[in-house]
């Protein structure tokens, strides 16, 4: 049963430029939600999709902006990227209502 | 807004010892959930235990317990027999009891580092 993946692993990105970010949430579920964490502190939530719709959005500009597609899984877009967008993106889902979120291992962005 | 303080940056213990995490928070909600997440150099995010607030007994996982206390919104975890495989950075977070609410949020972190 394979868990949340995320690709791609890495990724170096210049200033301005645009990237997409996937994810496929773990089997059985249908809500994937997305976190920034960047170099030595703790993820920040950016947002949550269910039912292919943006249902939750932290402190993050319209510059970050998602999609979920029938399937359940994910993309996360960040356009006119900025050096402080340099982090790993973690991607998490999730089943029922209080069962806990699995994550995948990251995108690590790097932006120059 | 919810937020979580994790005021110890690193902690270093040595194998087969014990280690405490501290952890606080606050929220004006009555029903959430606190979680301690795992992450080690590979990057994922591994649930630790997870303790429900209503639930006034402590969580416990094997050689992971914690320390609930709702009214002081205290959750250390305590790892016992520290291996040398528990070094990882160890997150608290806290999450809404609301079939509509995902958000988890996350404490700066602890470095636990186990000594051979």
């Amino acid at each position: 049963d394979a868990g949340v993946t995320q690709s791609p692993t890495h990724l170096i990105k210049t200033r301005g430029q645009q990237v997409t970010l996937r994810c496929s949430p773990k089997s059985g579920h249908d809500t994937v939600s997305w976190y920034q964490q960047a170099l030595g502190q703790g993820p920040q939530f950016i947002f949550q999709y269910y039912e292919e719709e943006e249902r939750q959005r932290g402190n993050f500009p319209d510059r970050f902006s998602g999609h979920q597609f029938p399937n359940y899984s994910s993309e996360l877009n960040v356009n006119a990227l900025l050096l402080g967008d340099s982090a790993l993106y973690l991607c998490a889902s999730r089943g029922q209502p209080g069962s806990p979120l699995h994550f995948g291992n990251g995108t690590r962005l790097t932006v120059t | 807004a919810q937020t979580v303080t994790q005021s110890q940056p690193e902690m270093s213990v040595q194998e087969a010892e014990t280690v405490t995490l501290s952890c606080t928070y606050d929220t004006s909600e009555n029903n959430y959930y606190l979680f301690w997440y795992k992450q080690p150099p590979s990057r994922q995010m591994i649930l630790v235990i997870r303790q429900e607030a209503y639930k006034q007994q402590n969580a416990t996982e094997n050689r992971f317990s914690v320390n609930f206390q709702k009214a002081a919104k205290s959750f250390s975890l305590k790892i016992s027999d520290s291996q040398l495989g528990d070094t990882a950075m160890y997150f608290c977070a806290f999450m809404k009891h609301a079939s509509n609410d995902y958000k988890l949020s996350f404490g700066a972190g602890t470095t636990v580092t186990v000594r051979a």
